[in-house]
């Protein structure tokens, strides 16, 4: 079945600084990835997604990349602020079903 | 979107009982899942709670354990059956409803 690893499990960046946040997947059959913002206390919000047929996409601050033949994605997030301080989650969906795989988190901190 | 409501919103329980969480979904949908999120950990998939027949339980998880109820395309629960300290979690109701998943705020439990 589908595995996805996340690096790192933590990341502290001074404001205004980019984070870089990547995974990696194991089956070739996953065609959609999607990021998720979880603040404390809350359940996780979809915050940018992409499909296998795209390379890039970008909604203001954040953008992901996909790399098919490498099976690696990464979410990267300019000129953060405090409030993007959170934990992030990465995820793969196998072409075909609605199971998601989530990654193992990343605990976000941005220090002003 | 779909806005999905849980309760309760957190509890604490003693060993040996078991608790039912609630999940209320503001629109019909047809796919709605459990998820476990252990303390500091990534997302886990109980089941697939299907409207009118026996949830679809994923490996390691077994419907003695956390029976689920599917009554119709709004409304499900999740019961966690003779808890033990190892059940201590936050609990997450989940819809994919326009090409998303979306999440609800959890329940979080804390077994004595």
């Amino acid at each position: 079945g589908e595995n996805v690893e996340q690096h790192p499990s933590t990341l502290s960046v001074q404001e205004g600084d980019s984070a870089v946040i990547k995974c990696t997947y194991s089956d070739s059959a996953s065609n959609y990835f999607p990021w998720y913002k979880q603040e404390l206390g809350k359940g996780p919000q979809l915050i940018i997604d992409i499909r296998s047929n795209v390379g890039e996409k970008k909604d203001q601050r954040i953008a992901v990349t996909l790399n098919k033949t490498a099976k690696h994605f990464s979410l990267h997030i300019t000129e953060t602020q405090p409030e993007d301080s959170a934990v992030y989650f990465c995820a793969a969906s196998p072409s075909g079903t609605y199971k998601y795989i989530f990654g193992t988190g990343t605990r976000l901190k941005v220090l002003a | 979107s779909a806005v999905i409501s849980q309760k309760p919103s957190r509890d604490i329980c003693q060993r040996g009982t078991s608790l039912t969480i609630q999940c209320q979904v503001d629109s019909q949908v047809t796919m709605m899942f459990w998820y476990r999120q252990q303390p500091g950990q990534s997302l886990t998939l109980i089941a697939t709670a299907n409207q009118g027949s026996e949830a679809t339980y994923e490996s390691g998880f077994v419907i003695d354990k956390f029976p689920i109820s599917r009554p119709n395309l709004t409304f499900s629960t999740l019961t966690v059956s003779n808890m033990s300290p190892e059940d201590s979690s936050i609990y997450l109701c989940s819809v994919h409803s326009t090409g998303e998943l979306f999440f609800g705020e959890g329940s979080r439990l804390t077994v004595l």
